[in-house]
């Protein structure tokens, strides 16, 4: 799986947008990008996932660049209970193991 | 919604004891994954088992061994248990492998004393 590299910690005012950036610059063609996170020893909380297109659910969206080797997690209206360490996994399409790497302590602040 | 269940959730064992985690999936789910995060630390995979089978295995100790049951739920066994065996232990579960979320649960903090 291909190694992903993310700032260790990022601030974010409350209500105003967050986005997390992610370097994932091996990845591979049938590799996929994943989001997770996790609130203070809470289990891991999925978020979102993309191959090659922008995609968008109730959480999130997630922006992939053309030539796959970043992405950004945008959080458009960030709450205090967003304050999350945020992962971002690459991931195979053969393999259901998730690897987790340092990951962005989010913290969202009033 | 029913969610994945652990039990139990604390658990305080001394050196060279055993301990049995336990892990029930969301219903309809029929793959389990181990994960185990040591203090200041990020989430490492263990193990993963999809219809009763060992479908991956990660960094997993030979002194802990893992299998998922006929009604899905899966156990987790920490045999000579070590002081760096302490971490929270979570278990996640999917509908098929692989899936593309998995939902975890609440984890069990294992402390050896």
């Amino acid at each position: 799986d291909a190694k992903t590299t993310q700032p260790p910690s990022m601030d974010c005012a409350e209500g105003r947008a967050a986005n997390l950036p992610c370097n994932h610059s091996t990845i591979s063609g049938n590799e996929y990008v994943y989001w997770y996170r996790q609130i203070h020893s809470q289990g891991p909380q999925y978020i979102i996932h993309g191959l090659k297109n922008n995609e968008t659910n109730e959480m999130a969206s997630l922006i992939i660049t053309e030539d796959r080797k970043s992405s950004t997690l945008i959080l458009p209206h960030a709450t205090l209970r967003d304050t999350a360490v945020y992962y971002c996994i690459v991931r195979g399409s053969n393999t259901g193991k998730l690897i987790f790497g340092q990951g962005t302590t989010l913290q969202v602040k009033p | 919604a029913a969610g994945v269940i652990q039990s139990p959730r604390h658990l305080i064992k001394e050196k060279r004891e055993t301990a049995t985690l336990k892990c029930y999936p969301i219903p309809r789910h029929d793959t389990v994954y181990w994960y185990q995060q040591g203090p200041g630390q990020d989430p490492q995979f263990l193990i993963s088992f999809y219809e009763k089978m060992q479908s991956d295995k990660g960094s997993i100790p030979d002194r802990f061994s893992a299998q998922q049951f006929s009604d899905y739920h899966s156990e987790l066994n920490m045999s000579s248990l070590e002081l760096g065996d302490s971490a929270l232990y979570f278990c996640a579960s999917s509908s098929g492998t692989p899936a593309y979320e998995q939902y975890f649960g609440p984890g069990t903090r294992l402390t050896v004393t």
